[in-house]
């Protein structure tokens, strides 16, 4: 157990709508990241929050959108569906930003299929 | 986003061999990490190398921190059945972790 809970595990929606996929990072770890994982492909980069502010962002759609909350936990929402959007959400989260000896844990991802 | 680079991409081995893999990068890095990941779950971090030359084991794992920053190895000795998988590498520059594209490993019993 990595300590970085996501909810919903699976999730099964139409084009067109939009999903909310939730994350609790590990307890004191201010970092959280989103990955997009599709089938068979590398784990694509999505957007970083530090401690409620955006830090960085990746190959993340205009559709989608992000934030982190007071209490550190973090939303990823998905509008517009479409099947191409179907794939494996990764939250990670890590202790500090851009400090020696970070590391970084992954939550066991939401599984959204969009039909 | 920069991604590393990874070799071998997929390896077919029997039971009991070992196994090498690497990563490597045109940018330093003050963190080199690895990562099994099973099909359909998250990526379990397996071993965190923060110093250039470290040589760190976990059971019949074991990674190095290449010298030059640029690069990591890891290596699994005796493998067995339950270590097929998707192996992944990353590197951490600045703020950002930046994941190789994994080597997929298939163990014949």
């Amino acid at each position: 157990d990595s300590g970085v809970t996501q909810t919903p595990k699976h999730l099964i929606t139409a084009t067109g709508q939009r999903v909310t996929l939730r994350c609790s990072p590990r307890s004191g770890d201010l970092s959280v990241y989103w990955y997009q994982q599709s089938l068979d492909q590398g784990l694509q980069f999505l957007i970083q929050y530090y401690n409620g502010e955006e830090r960085a962002k990746g190959n993340i759609l205009e559709r989608f959108s992000a934030q982190q909350f007071p209490d550190l936990h973090s939303e990823l929402n998905l509008s517009s569906l479409e099947l191409g959007d179907s794939a494996l959400y990764f939250c990670a989260s890590s202790v500090l930003s851009g400090t020696r000896g970070n590391t970084i844990y992954f939550g066991e991802g939401s599984w959204l299929t969009v039909v | 986003g920069q991604q590393l680079n990874q070799s071998p991409q997929s390896m077919f081995i029997q039971e009991g061999e070992d196994v090498s893999m690497n990563c490597t990068s045109s940018s330093i890095f003050n963190t080199w990490l690895w990562y099994k990941q099973d099909p359909g779950e998250g990526p379990v971090l397996l071993i965190a190398l923060y110093k250039a030359g470290e040589l760190t084991s976990n059971g019949r794992l074991t990674a190095q921190f290449g010298t030059t920053r640029k690069d990591s190895f890891l290596n699994i000795s005796a493998s067995i059945p339950s270590d097929v998988g998707i192996y992944f590498c990353a590197g951490q520059g600045g703020n950002q972790f930046y994941f190789g594209t994994g080597t997929s490993l298939t163990v014949i019993p």
